[in-house]
């Protein structure tokens, strides 16, 4: 599975659109995109996932680049339960078995 | 609809001793797999279960073993603890949509395990 970069922290102002990006240049024509993040002393929850195209959930935001080589995720209208430390994981054939973690994005929203 | 849980929530064990911990996927997943996540990191893939057979492993030794029963729920199995194996075990259950291809993965909230 390809690697990928995400910066290791991030604030946010309560009520701002939070935007967090991940660098995953190697990624191959077969693989996905997905974030998942875990508050503090929880299990990694899912967020969203795609292929090329932008998605769309009750959560989150997800923008892919032509290229596929960069993503963001957007959450839209932060909260103060939005803080946590969130993973952009890249996973094979529509799926992901195994998911790879690497260190994530410490978001805090701040009040 | 319950989701994914775990047992116990916290354990402490002694060095080269043996644990065993507890899952129960959520209602309709059929795949277990199984994350250590030591203080500070990312959770790191053991291994996952489907079908009752181990179907992929990560690079973690022996000493780490598991199983799944019929009803899917899943035990992971820890011999000669070591004090690095002190770590949040998390447990993700998922559903098998075609062979090989799995959705989004749940996770319970986790065993906390300390080894002394």
């Amino acid at each position: 599975d390809a690697k990928t970069t995400q910066p290791p922290s991030m604030d946010c102002a309560e009520g701002r659109a939070a935007n967090l990006p991940c660098n995953h240049s190697t990624i191959s024509g077969n693989e996905y995109v997905y974030w998942y993040r875990q508050i503090h002393s929880q299990g990694p929850q899912y967020i969203i996932h795609g292929l090329k195209n932008n998605e769309t959930n009750e959560m989150a935001s997800l923008i892919i680049t032509e290229d596929r080589k960069s993503s963001t995720l957007i959450l839209p209208h932060a909260t103060l339960r939005d803080t946590a430390v969130y993973y952009c994981i890249v996973g094979s054939s529509g799926s992901a078995r195994q998911l790879t973690f690497g260190s994530g994005t410490q978001l805090t929203v701040l009040p | 609809d319950a989701g994914v849980t775990q047992s116990p929530t916290h354990l402490i064990k002694t060095r080269g001793q043996q644990v065993t911990l507890r899952c129960s996927p959520k209602s309709g997943h059929d795949t277990v797999s199984w994350y250590q996540q030591a203080l500070g990191q990312g959770p790191q893939f053991i291994f996952q279960y489907y079908e009752e057979e181990e179907r992929q492993r990560g690079n973690f030794p022996d000493r780490f073993s598991g199983h799944q029963f019929p009803n899917y729920s899943s035990e992971l199995n820890v011999n000669a603890l070591l004090l690095g194996d002190s770590a949040l075990y998390l447990c993700a259950s998922s559903l098998v949509l075609v062979f090989g291809s799995t959705n989004e993965q749940f996770f319970g909230p986790g065993t906390r395990l300390t080894v002394l």
